[in-house]
């Protein structure tokens, strides 16, 4: 049984189109992530929300929003979809009193604007 | 501005040999570091961490060697073995940051030949 999971694996979209990509964990986690991994393969955090509450908003252009309808789940939408936005997005989570800051991640969405 | 760097975008050993992978940071307020280890498709999965109180720490094959004053760790694999090969993220986290804001780097794709 997948403990982190995202939905779709990949998004083929034109530019200006609105997107949403979804995560569920069935790991009981209280805290989740989205992270981007641009074309220079870095790993970078975008959000981060503890028990639905948005805790991490690193400098993300406000086209990007997430939402948490409960702490299994976090979502993330994305409006007028910009080129720069190919990547692939991580969904993450993690709890308090696990090995400090041992993250699961999910498998990925592979997002490719045209 | 890059504050943990992978400046080996590749390395190569024969199984049995040791494999040595390295991370730089700049950040002094980085207190714990792990590393990730990653299979093409899928999410990255925790490995193995270190706490900056500590120069050492040791799990099966894997080893991680912190130098705080050269602000610098490494993954060392003893024996390799060819299911190693994979992409391997150096993370790290500063001293009083709540919920898990890792910094990575931007990988190490390792292959292990038969």
């Amino acid at each position: 049984d997948t403990a982190v999971s995202q939905t779709p694996k990949y998004l083929v979209t034109q530019m200006g189109n609105d997107k949403s990509i979804k995560c569920e964990q069935n790991l009981g986690h209280d805290t989740m992530y989205w992270y981007k991994q641009d074309s220079k393969k870095f790993l970078k955090i975008m959000f981060s929300y503890n028990n639905k509450e948005l805790i991490i908003n690193e400098t993300v252009p406000n086209r990007f929003s997430p939402k948490s309808p409960d702490k299994a789940h976090l979502n993330l939408h994305i409006n007028s979809l910009e080129l720069g936005d190919s990547a692939v997005y991580f969904c993450a989570s993690s709890q308090p009193g696990l090995p400090r800051e041992t993250q699961y991640f999910g498998p990925g969405t592979r997002l490719l604007v045209l | 501005d890059q504050q943990v760097k992978q400046n080996s975008p590749s390395l190569s050993v024969q199984e049995g040999r040791i494999s040595i992978l390295n991370c730089d940071y700049t950040n002094s307020m980085f207190d714990y570091f792990l590393w990730y280890k990653k299979y093409p498709a899928e999410g990255p999965t925790f490995l193995i961490s270190i706490s900056s109180i500590k120069d050492k720490n040791e799990d099966g094959r894997f080893t991680v060697f912190l130098n705080k004053s050269a602000k610098h760790l490494s993954l060392h694999i003893v024996p390799s073995q060819p299911g190693d090969s994979a992409v391997y993220f150096c993370a790290a986290i500063a001293g009083g940051t709540s919920y898990g804001k890792l910094t990575f780097g931007q990988g190490t794709i390792l292959t292990v030949h038969p």
